[in-house]
């Protein structure tokens, strides 16, 4: 089956790095995403990497995949206080339904 | 680019009435949409996907007569909540993937607050 694990939060100080970490079960997931969400809004895309890729980075966002592990994770360099809302780490199957982390309440503080 | 609105953003009603939730596409052709539930402080459920002019797909557990759901074009889908009851309120948050922008990704709309007293 489909499970998303995340922990919950995450605080850091503003400048700080911030890491958050994912893991998923099934094995033959083919993109890996990860999505921001603040207060009473929707989803964010932020990146997403295919799972035949072991990192990606974007300006201040690092994705790591670590596919023997099933272990996902997304660094934020030079964390800022708009940075602040809940990430969710997805997975899917080619086209198919993206499941959902159970999402990473990202606090940073001044 | 892949711009996604639904309409209302926020909509409060009695048990018993009937409410449509428009999700549209602005900037592309829709030729999938999802439809998702989310509690507060939880994680998104997938409750539906919907191709454009063919029937829903439904997730195990919900039901598709309560929550029905149109895709009549490529740039708009509605979910309508059949006799609305108060555990229906929640957070219903669509996305769409399609034609013209990258398809291996869904974009998301900014979500529709639902209040049923």
């Amino acid at each position: 089956g489909e499970d998303v694990e995340q922990s919950l939060f995450l605080s850091v100080r503003e400048g700080d790095s911030s890491v958050i970490n994912c893991t998923y079960t099934d094995s033959s997931s083919t993109y890996l995403y990860w999505y921001k969400q603040e207060p009473g809004a929707g989803l964010q895309l932020l990146t997403y990497i295919f799972s035949n890729m072991d990192m990606k980075q974007d300006q201040r966002l690092t994705v790591l995949l670590n596919k023997k592990d099933k272990h996902l994770s997304l660094r934020i360099a030079d964390t800022q206080t708009g940075d602040s809302a809940i990430y969710f780490c997805a997975e899917s199957k080619g086209f198919q339904k993206l499941v959902f982390g159970t999402g990473t309440r990202l606090l940073v503080s001044p | 680019g892949a711009v996604v609105s639904q309409h209302p953003s926020r909509v409060i009603c009695k048990s018993g009435t009937s409410v449509k939730i428009e999700c549209r596409s602005l900037d592309f052709q829709a030729t999938t949409m999802f439809w998702y539930r989310q509690f507060p402080k939880q994680s998104l459920m997938l409750m539906a996907t919907s191709n454009e002019g063919s029937k829903a797909t439904y997730e195990q557990g919900v039901e598709k007569d309560k929550f029905l759901i149109n895709h009549a074009s490529l740039t708009l889908s509605t979910l309508t909540v059949a006799s609305a009851h108060p555990e229906d309120s929640s957070f219903y948050i669509c996305s769409a993937r399609g034609s013209g922008v990258s398809t291996d990704t869904q974009y998301f709309g900014p979500g529709t607050r639902l209040t049923v007293l």
